[in-house]
């Protein structure tokens, strides 16, 4: 069965500042998708960004990068230029791109704070 | 385009009991995908819905049960109410079932 592992729980970033949160999973397969999802105290999961696993090229969407690495299962996000908006609760997702049904397997979170 | 809504936002039922849970998906799309999170944990998936059919279970008993209708709504069901079915219910959907999914904002389940 796919895993996925956030073995930071809580992470503090400084405003302006940059930080990077860590992912690993583990699969079979060659064929999937990743995501990073942002939970906000609302509870809404955003989706910030996703990365195809046949495509080399890391994901960028603004301020938020990721450094995927297949062979080593790696698949970290980057923030850059952190905003107090960006405090929540972040879980890394993998998604297999075969079989019958395209559930998300998540990771256990890591909460991330913003200070002044 | 309106976003993924669920309803209600919150309840609290006793152990035992039965309740629904409500989604209505993305303007558009026609896949439905429910997940339970409990209390400082990732989601965990229940269910997959695409085109009215079950697409897909994860690892939760029959009683947890689910409806999708001609527009795309979308029902979970739990019978025989236990303390641990207390969690944040997610409901996500998508154009299809292997296109990415956006989640509405959840509804809060306390089971007493």
């Amino acid at each position: 069965a796919q895993t996925v592992t956030q073995s930071q729980p809580e992470m503090s970033v400084q405003e302006a500042e940059t930080v990077t949160l860590s992912c690993t999973y583990d699969t079979s397969e060659s064929d999937y998708y990743l995501f990073w999802y942002k939970q906000p105290p609302s509870r809404q999961m955003i989706l910030v960004i996703r990365q195809e696993a046949y495509k080399q090229q890391n994901a960028t969407e603004n301020r938020f990068s990721v450094n995927f690495q297949k062979a080593a299962k790696s698949f970290s996000l980057k923030i850059s230029d952190s905003q107090l908006g960006d405090a929540a609760m972040y879980f890394c997702a993998y998604r297999e791109n075969t079989g019958t049904a395209s559930k998300l397997t998540f990771g256990t979170g890591t909460r991330l704070q913003v200070t002044l | 385009e309106t976003g993924v809504t669920q309803s209600p936002t919150h309840l609290i039922k006793t152990r035992g009991q039965q309740v629904t849970l409500r989604c209505s998906s993305q303007s558009g799309h026609n896949t439905v995908s429910w997940y339970q999170q409990a209390l400082g944990q990732g989601p965990q998936f229940i269910f997959q819905y695409y085109r009215e059919e079950e697409n897909g279970r994860g690892n939760f008993p029959p009683r947890f049960s689910g409806l999708q209708f001609p527009n795309y709504s979308s029902e979970l069901n739990v019978n025989a109410l236990e303390l641990d079915d207390s969690a944040l219910y997610l409901c996500a959907s998508s154009l299809g079932g292997f296109e990415t999914q956006y989640f509405g904002p959840g509804t809060r389940l306390l089971v007493l």
